[in-house]
């Protein structure tokens, strides 16, 4: 059975430039979430979908992110316009509401 | 709103010991995870417990649960070296999400 697959599993990029991550979930798990880890630092919550309420995006760091979940399957996170401190490891992960399963990661490095 | 407070966050360990990571809770919650990262990868799912006194053993690590004292304790016994890694607690409430702790790091020294 497949896992959380997450892409491209290494991205770097420019500063300044837009950048998508992409999650594709465990199938029929309902809750899907975004974290940001920083080299040697703990899990940073992003944004959670859970079925068909609404995200709860309170983790944002700013209006440069954006995610969105389309057929409650696969996530997409956006960042706009990157900055050199959105360099981190991007995880995401799928829950049927009991635990959550991660995914590999995308490292991000805006250089 | 749900806080997870880790203690300790470091700890370096002899082999052959045992210890106890603790992992505390603010409010009333339903689930509690143990998860464990290896340096550069992602994290994988080691205890879940749902119900009040429940405890779980795999290997050297056991992992309990006291909801009453909103409490969770993930023990190492006669600690090796291949434990060495981060590890995380995270707690959930209903379909709210899960609430991750701040991670312990973990070092076993032969």
């Amino acid at each position: 059975g497949a896992g959380v697959s997450q892409s491209p599993s290494n991205k770097v990029t420019e500063k300044g430039k837009d950048v998508e991550l992409r999650c594709d979930p465990i199938s029929g798990h309902t809750a899907l979430y975004w974290y940001r880890q920083s080299l040697g630092q703990g899990l940073e919550f992003l944004i959670y979908f859970q079925g068909n309420s609404a995200p709860d995006k309170s983790g944002l760091p700013s209006d440069r992110f954006s995610a969105e979940r389309t057929g409650g399957s696969v996530s997409t996170l956006t960042i706009q316009r990157t900055q050199q401190e959105d360099s981190a490891v991007y995880l995401c992960a799928s829950s049927p509401l009991t635990e959550a399963f991660f995914g590999q990661g995308t490292r991000l490095t805006v250089v | 709103e749900l806080k997870v407070e880790q203690n300790p966050l470091f700890l370096s360990m002899q082999e052959g010991k045992n210890y106890t990571i603790y992992c505390n809770y603010s409010t009333t919650s339903d689930r509690l995870y143990w998860y464990r990262q290896d340096p550069g990868k992602s994290l994988e799912s080691l205890f879940v417990l749902l119900s009040n006194g429940a405890v779980k053993q795999e290997g050297r690590l056991m992992a309990s649960l006291d909801t009453k004292a909103r409490l969770s304790t993930l023990h190492i016994t006669a600690a090796v070296h291949d434990l060495s890694a981060t590890y995380f607690c995270a707690v959930g409430q209903g379909a709210q999400k899960l609430v991750f702790g701040q991670g312990t790091r973990l070092t076993i020294n032969p």
